[in-house]
Order: structure tokens, then sequence, then C-alpha cells
């Protein structure tokens, strides 16, 4: 079984700063993703970028971006130039996949860590 | 774009009723997932189905049981409903050509009284 650990239960940064949540993991396998979802006040849960474990290179998503460090298990998130809409819960998520059978498994989340972006 | 549907939005029981949720994936989509949240809490994952067969079983508890039909939508049956059910229920779809990224839908809100 795999666990994600993130140690910041809420950050608060002001508009336009940079701003980075940290997400630790822990698994026994080596196939497998990691993504951060953004839940807003609304509760909609949003993907927010993907990282596969076989690529070195970091996943870039506009002003989304993430440091996969696999050796130490660490996937940190960057938010660049944040902005009030950015308001919300972040749970860093771990997917195992399979090498038969198709499909993957379940996401195992983080606890969260709630940023929010003031004015 | 075509995201996830999941009826009702909102539902109301009484302990010890049953309730079914429903699931209406991606068009294209082949695999679903459940997931429960309760209040504060984040996202625990239930079942999934790939290609209408159960694909990975989480902490779903033996009240439920869930099904994905020809048409490949989902659905959950919770019976002997107890208050700690009372969350939001997210069902979510992915395909291998996306890279089995997940895509939420607006959740159900159940609250047992």
């Amino acid at each position: 079984a795999q666990t994600v650990t993130q140690s910041q239960p809420e950050m608060s940064v002001q508009e336009a700063e940079t701003v980075t949540l940290s997400c630790t993991y822990d698994t026994s396998e080596n196939n497998y993703y990691l993504f951060w979802y953004k839940q807003p006040p609304s509760r909609q849960m949003i993907l927010v970028i993907r990282q596969e474990a076989y690529k070195q290179q970091n996943a870039t998503e506009n002003r989304f971006s993430v440091n996969f460090q696999k050796a130490a298990k660490s996937f940190s998130l960057k938010i660049s130039d944040s902005q009030l809409g950015d308001t919300a819960m972040y749970f860093c998520a771990f997917m195992n996949l399979r090498y038969s059978g198709g499909g993957a498994d379940g996401l195992t989340f983080g606890k969260g860590t709630h940023l929010i972006i003031q004015p | 774009a075509a995201g996830v549907i999941q009826s009702p939005r909102h539902l109301i029981k009484e302990k010890r009723e049953t309730a079914t949720l429903k699931c209406y994936p991606i068009p294209r989509h082949d695999t679903v997932y459940w997931y429960q949240q309760g209040p504060g809490q984040d996202p625990q994952f239930l079942i999934s189905f790939y290609e209408k067969m159960q694909s990975d079983k989480g902490s779903i508890p033996d009240r439920f049981s869930a099904q994905q039909f020809s048409d490949y939508h989902s659905e959950l049956n919770m019976s002997s409903l107890e208050l700690g059910d009372s969350a939001l229920y997210f069902c979510a779809s992915s395909y291998e050509g996306s890279s089995y990224e997940q895509y939420f839908g607006p959740g159900t809100r159940l609250t047992v009284t």
C-alpha cells in the first residue's frame, strides 16, 4: 500500500507571489503517476497537473509546475504569479498503474493543503 | 467538452434506508471510479470498474455495492444507511489514451438523518 503526506495544512500568500506546496509519498511500486488536484469552495475536484514516474522531466502547465524527485519520493507543486482564484484545497494524489489487465488503481490522496491567496 | 455526470446532486435519506447513486462517464472513457469524501477529509477510494469488470477495490463497506453497465454508466448502491455515510460521493472516469487522468464529476451530497 502507498501513503501520501502533505505536511502543510494551510498556507497563505499575497496575490502575484510564488508558492510551493509540499508532498511526499511512500510506495514499493515502480510504475505510477502522481497528480495535484484543486478543490475550490464549490467542492469540484479539478485536475491541475500530472507527472509520470518514468519521466525525468518535470511537468508544467501554465503557471503550475512540479518538482519531482523520484529517489526522495517527493512531488511538490509550484504556483507562480498566484491569483485570487487559486484559493482552494490542494490534494496530492498517487496512482499505481497495471502491467496487465488494463485500467489503473484508485487514487490515494494526501490530507490536503488549504491555500489562501490574499489580495 | 463533455464532463462526468452524477445524479442526483443532493440526496437526503433516513437511517437504515437504501440509496442509489448514478454516474455517467465522459464518452469513450472505459474506467469508472467511486470516492467518498467526508467533511474536512480527503477523498477515499471505494471501488473502480474497467470495461464493466471490477478493477480495484478500496475501503468500500460491505453494505455498499456497485456495478458498471453495458453503456458504461455506473451505479453505487448503499443499503442500511448510517449517519456516518453522510458525505460527498464522487464519480470519476478515465481512459488509457489520456494517461489515466481521472476526471471527477460534481459529486452527490448524501445526508443521512
